[in-house]
């Protein structure tokens, strides 16, 4: 049993090149989420998908996209990266589905540390 | 909207040495409160959790209690270890959270430092 895993662990990019940060989970958890951590600024929510199927923004989703692509597996993609998206990423997964807000706990990925050039 | 706020860092600390970590909230509805713990390299591991008013969520020797009246959800150790330096994040999950998001607000982290 994994937990939540992440690829790649380290990424160097250059400003305008875009690629795809892999997250999954066998844990079979409906809910999967997507963070980045700053320093200063604790983890904010880029994205969420609730159930398989579903997708919707966080609080900082300008610049991402992310495609649930089955239950276990929820990837986030830069289109077109800029110095601005250098950080970790995060990916976590929950039991519980959205609409009602369960109170489940989050487990985490290790993390991808992104840099853009 | 939802938000955490949470004692600056590096705290620094003897080993042996009592420990608290204040965390504020504001919410609406009624949170779930978390802290979650993050060591050098490492991704977030949950340590402990409240769901709802007076409840006490306690593990490896950490506490905290979701104190509604005063919107807090307080950390606190009595004795620190070495092995204790990290990373600690405070969190909540609202019902109610503002534009249909589900994931979690943090704070931004408190950095703890234990010197032997």
């Amino acid at each position: 049993n994994a937990g939540v895993t992440q690829t790649p662990k380290f990424q160097v990019l250059k400003t305008g090149q875009s690629m795809t940060l892999q997250c999954a989970q066998d844990m079979n958890h409906n809910s999967m989420y997507w963070y980045r951590q700053d320093p200063g600024m604790g983890l904010r929510l880029i994205y969420y998908s609730a159930s398989e199927g579903t997708t919707d923004k966080g609080e900082v989703p300008n610049g991402y996209n992310v495609s649930r692509l089955n239950k276990r597996e929820f990837s986030l993609r830069l289109e077109s990266a800029a110095p601005s998206q250098t950080s970790v990423y995060f990916c976590a997964s929950s039991p519980g589905t959205s609409g009602r807000k369960g109170f489940n706990e989050q487990f985490f990925g290790p993390g991808t540390r992104l840099t853009v050039l | 909207g939802n938000s955490v706020t949470q004692m600056e860092g590096p705290v620094t600390l003897s080993e042996e040495a009592f420990l608290t970590i204040n965390c504020t909230y504001t919410a609406t509805g009624y949170p779930s409160l978390f802290w979650y713990v993050q060591y050098p390299g490492e991704g977030l591991q949950l340590l402990l959790k409240a769901t709802k008013a007076d409840d006490k969520g306690s593990n490896k020797g950490f506490e905290a209690t979701y104190r509604k009246e005063t919107t807090s959800f307080h950390l606190e150790k009595g004795s620190v270890q070495v092995s204790d330096s990290a990373v600690y994040f405070c969190a909540l999950n609202s019902p109610y959270s503002g534009g249909g998001a589900d994931g979690l607000t943090f704070g931004k982290g408190t950095h703890l430092i234990i010197q032997p």
